[in-house]
């Protein structure tokens, strides 16, 4: 039972350069979201999308794209890397609104 | 907006001393209520949950009750481990919003033999 499966672990990139971060999920989950963490600031949301095809911005998109073309996958796209993209960005699922939420490993990214 | 409040952290305790963290909320609606912990290196995982008011959530040792009067959700545990040490998070999901939670920013729990 994978449960919710981000890659990669561990990333270092140049200031400029893009990449996606990916996330896929086995439970036929509907919800699916990105936060990332970073010290003294908790858990921030960057999108989430309530099903295929539906996405949303939450508190702090600027700089990341997502799509949701099926229900098992939720790619998070940084398209010009800035240092204070430096965190540690986590993924997570759940069956609905106001459900328990599933979540990834994590990936910690380091931008230079 | 939605927003959590949690008190500031570390938390340092000695092994089978009783734990408090403050958590406070506010919401338009009317929210569920949740606990997550993160261990260290690894994702969050639910603690506990209550859905409406005067609720207590419970699991592990750990709980939690809805106080609607006083717009709280404090963690408890009677008598805490070393293996308790981690991360807690209070969270929020509103059921007027978009259901996505808002979490807290977090208490780091260390609890020393």
């Amino acid at each position: 039972n994978a449960g919710v499966t981000q890659t990669p672990k561990f990333q270092v990139l140049k200031t400029g350069q893009s990449m996606t971060l990916q996330c896929a999920q086995d439970m036929n989950h509907e919800y699916m979201s990105w936060y990332r963490q970073d010290p003294g600031m908790g858990l921030r949301l960057i999108h989430y999308s309530v099903g295929a095809g539906i996405t949303d911005q939450g508190e702090v998109p600027n700089g990341y794209n997502v799509s949701r073309s099926t229900t098992e996958d939720f790619p998070l796209r940084l398209l010009s890397a800035a240092p204070s993209q430096t965190s540690v960005y986590f993924c997570a699922s759940s069956y609905g609104g106001n459900e328990k939420l599933f979540f990834g490993s994590g990936t910690q990214l380091s931008v230079l | 907006g939605d927003s959590v409040t949690q008190m500031e952290g570390p938390v340092t305790l000695s092994e089978e001393a009783f734990l408090t963290i403050n958590c406070t909320y506010t919401a338009t609606g009317y929210p569920s209520l949740f606990w997550y912990v993160q261990y260290p290196g690894e994702g969050l995982q639910l603690l506990l949950k209550a859905t409406k008011a005067d609720d207590k959530g419970s699991n592990k040792g750990f709980e939690a009750t809805y106080r609607k009067e006083t717009t709280s959700f404090h963690l408890e545990k009677g008598s805490v481990q070393v293996s308790d040490s981690a991360v807690y998070f209070c969270a929020l999901s509103d059921r007027g919003g978009s259901y996505i939670p808002t979490f807290g920013r977090g208490t780091s729990l260390i609890v020393h033999p």
